[in-house]
């Protein structure tokens, strides 16, 4: 299994400011998920992050709005730029180990 | 394009009534199926994961089972801490991302 420690918990941030969210893995792995899930609505995902390359994101999301960094094989941040209130949800990092799949506690980000 | 459907949306039992939820999807290779329980604010919490038609594992007053096209989460008695969003997800066998249903809320009255 895999122990996910993200961070924050949560934040309120004003309009056009923007947060980085952290996420570190108790083990090594290639690939980490990102993923956002609105109010009431399920998970989404934003992008997959390779330790040594850029980011694939998903359709509908961007690097500009969205940067992530993959600086090693435990640790990935997510920056949400310039937020607007319809950023406000919970963003989520993930891993897939073996064929399970681990999440962080969540992030839940409110935009004022 | 991978489609995971969940049905229904919320549904609402009382103390001890026994109901299942469904997870319909559709992949062009299926690596492994999910569930997750997701409580308010929180991060969803692993729950099963299935392989193959025909599979079934069981904790507590759960019991997940798979078939070719769709996948049934059994409860069991259910109690009122059994309340919570459940979610479900496909892995695909040439990915490694997830694709996630729209979630049934379950709410489970004393």
């Amino acid at each position: 299994s895999a122990v996910i420690s993200q961070k924050p918990s949560r934040d309120i941030c004003q309009r056009g400011t923007s947060l980085t969210i952290q996420c570190q893995v108790d083990s090594q792995v290639t690939m980490m998920f990102w993923y956002r899930q609105q109010p009431g609505q399920s998970l989404t995902l934003i992008a997959t992050a390779n330790q040594g390359s850029e980011a694939t994101y998903e359709s509908g999301f961007v690097i500009d709005k969205f940067p992530i960094s993959r600086p090693n094989l435990t640790f990935s941040t997510l920056t949400v730029s310039n937020m607007s209130p319809e950023d406000s949800s919970i963003y989520l990092c993930s891993v897939v180990m073996a064929t399970q799949a681990f999440f962080g506690q969540g992030t839940r980000l409110t935009v004022v | 394009e991978d489609q995971v459907t969940q049905s229904p949306e919320a549904l609402r039992l009382q103390e001890g009534e026994s109901s299942s939820l469904n997870c319909s999807y559709t992949v062009s290779g299926l690596r492994g199926l999910f569930w997750y329980r997701q409580d308010p604010g929180k991060g969803p919490e692993f729950l099963f994961t299935l392989y193959s038609a025909g599979e079934e594992k069981e904790k507590e007053r759960l019991k997940a089972t798979l078939t070719k096209k769709e996948s049934f989460l059994h409860i069991t008695a259910p109690k009122p801490e059994d309340s919570a969003t459940y979610l479900c997800a496909v892995l695909e066998t040439s990915g490694s991302r997830l694709t996630f249903g729209e979630g049934t809320q379950l709410t489970v009255n004393p």
